[in-house]
């Protein structure tokens, strides 16, 4: 199988845009989970989508927000990008079945924020 | 979710055996103990996880107290490939939410 795509792999953006990432998920994962990886505050989750719908949310301003549609690609956006936006953000593929989830991440997208 | 402590840093000679500790004394009944691991600038890659039984895949063997209170990930041999920072994660399934810490950071030496 294919695994995770992230697209686009690196960004430049300047304070105040708005940015959309994408990401495609494993052949029949329904479910996508986004996280955020800087140097100061590591690995934090962001929101997780399932069927189309966002089932948990992390601890994040309302500037970051995400969908899923039906083919179970996601996106994710953060309008009026500050400097600390600038991060790897990561799309994790969830497989549910009988021995629980487990989470298969994607290469990331690096956004610098200038 | 549960809290995990791990050692910030560990060594290993290459071919040898890495064994890796980790304790979530807090760990709830329906919580599954899961390690990943990070190649410096890479997605988090996925190695194992488990509920109550010792699990081993092609990667690693994960064995669990019988407490459930800690966990050790196993690498029978390690290589120079196998440097990364191996994060120790407890969550219950249906969340799509992993909390990461800080991990530990691996280095096979040759």
């Amino acid at each position: 199988k294919a695994g995770v795509t992230q697209t686009p792999r690196y960004l430049i953006k300047t304070r105040g845009q708005q940015v959309t990432l994408s990401c495609s998920p494993i052949s029949g994962h329904r479910s996508v989970s986004w996280y955020q990886q800087t140097p100061g505050q590591g690995l934090q989750f962001l929101f997780e989508y399932f069927s189309e719908t966002q089932r948990n949310k992390g601890n994040f301003p309302g500037r970051f927000s995400g969908r899923q549609f039906s083919n179970s690609r996601s996106e994710m956006n953060v309008s009026t990008l500050e400097l600390g936006d600038s991060a790897l953000y990561l799309c994790a593929s969830v497989r549910m079945d009988r021995a629980g989830e487990t989470q298969y991440f994607g290469p990331g997208t690096r956004l610098l924020v200038l | 979710d549960a809290k995990t402590t791990q050692p910030p840093s560990m060594d290993c000679a290459e071919g040898r055996a890495a064994n890796l500790p980790c304790n979530h004394s807090t760990i709830s009944g329906n919580e599954y103990v899961y390690w990943y691991r990070q190649i410096h600038s890479q997605g988090p890659q996925y190695i194992i996880h488990g509920l109550k039984n010792n699990e081993t895949n092609e990667m690693a063997s994960l064995i669990i107290t019988e407490d459930r209170k800690s966990s050790t990930l196993i690498l029978p041999h390690a290589t120079l490939r196998d440097t990364a920072v191996y994060y120790c994660i407890v969550s219950s399934s249906n969340t799509g939410k992993l909390i990461f810490g800080q991990g530990t950071t691996l280095q096979v030496k040759p």
